[in-house]
């Protein structure tokens, strides 16, 4: 069973600390997104990675695929409070043709 | 305009009612969604159609019946409602579907209904 696993579970940070969450996994993905859901709506997507290794910025936001294609990683640089929301990220090119999710990581950025 | 809509947003219903739940994408998406996401965040997959094809029919009750008319529209109808039926339903779509060549394929949210069984 492929399974993605996110840490941390929760983050509590003041404005303009720096953070990273992590997206882990022992299967291999031929893609990886991350989306961030703000409460009371659906997830919106932030960017793929699809090669391994891969790193690609979004203004303060950086993301990163592993070399094995196994793990990813989002780091944010001076959070702001806009930053709050629950990050998730999703595996694609599963064996079953489904889009495995992670558990997400619920952020909080207090001004 | 609102890529992918549905409704209602918010839905307050006893045990035992029947309901529906209506999803309706603009964006020319062959692919079709619903998802469920529970008190603790976990997105999961119930049900994806592709050009009115059941493609993706998770463990769900068979209480839960999707009915695709065409492939802008994907409704939710729950029969028998029961308390833990109780979450935020997302519908969803993309171009492609699950698995398809197209990699990195992009999932488009609606914003959710929030269904509550008292």
């Amino acid at each position: 069973t492929q399974l993605l696993e996110q840490s941390p579970q929760f983050l509590s940070i003041q404005e303009g600390e720096n953070l990273t969450v992590y997206c882990n996994s022992s299967s291999v993905f031929s893609s990886l997104q991350w989306y961030r859901q703000e409460p009371g709506e659906g997830p919106v997507l932030l960017v793929t990675v699809v090669t391994g290794g891969e790193v690609k910025k979004l203004k303060r936001l950086t993301f990163q695929f592993g070399d094995a294609r196994k793990d990813s990683s989002l780091h944010i640089t001076a959070a702001q409070p806009g930053d709050t929301g629950l990050y998730l990220c999703a595996g694609g090119g599963g064996n079953n043709r489904k889009l495995i999710w992670g558990l997400g990581t619920s952020l909080a950025v207090n001004p | 305009d609102t890529a992918v809509s549905q409704t209602p947003k918010y839905l307050v219903t006893q045990m035992g009612n029947d309901k529906s739940i209506k999803c309706e994408q603009n964006l020319g998406h062959d692919t079709m969604y619903w998802y469920k996401q529970d008190s603790k965040k976990f997105l999961k997959i119930m049900f994806s159609y592709n050009n009115k094809e059941l493609i993706i029919n998770e463990t769900v009750p068979n209480r839960f019946s999707p009915k695709s008319p065409d492939k802008a529209h994907l409704n939710l109808h729950i029969n028998s409602l029961e308390l833990g039926d109780s979450a935020v339903y997302f519908c969803a779509s993309s171009q492609d579907r699950p698995g398809g060549r197209m990699t990195g394929n992009t999932i488009y949210f609606g914003e959710g209904s929030w269904l509550t069984v008292v």
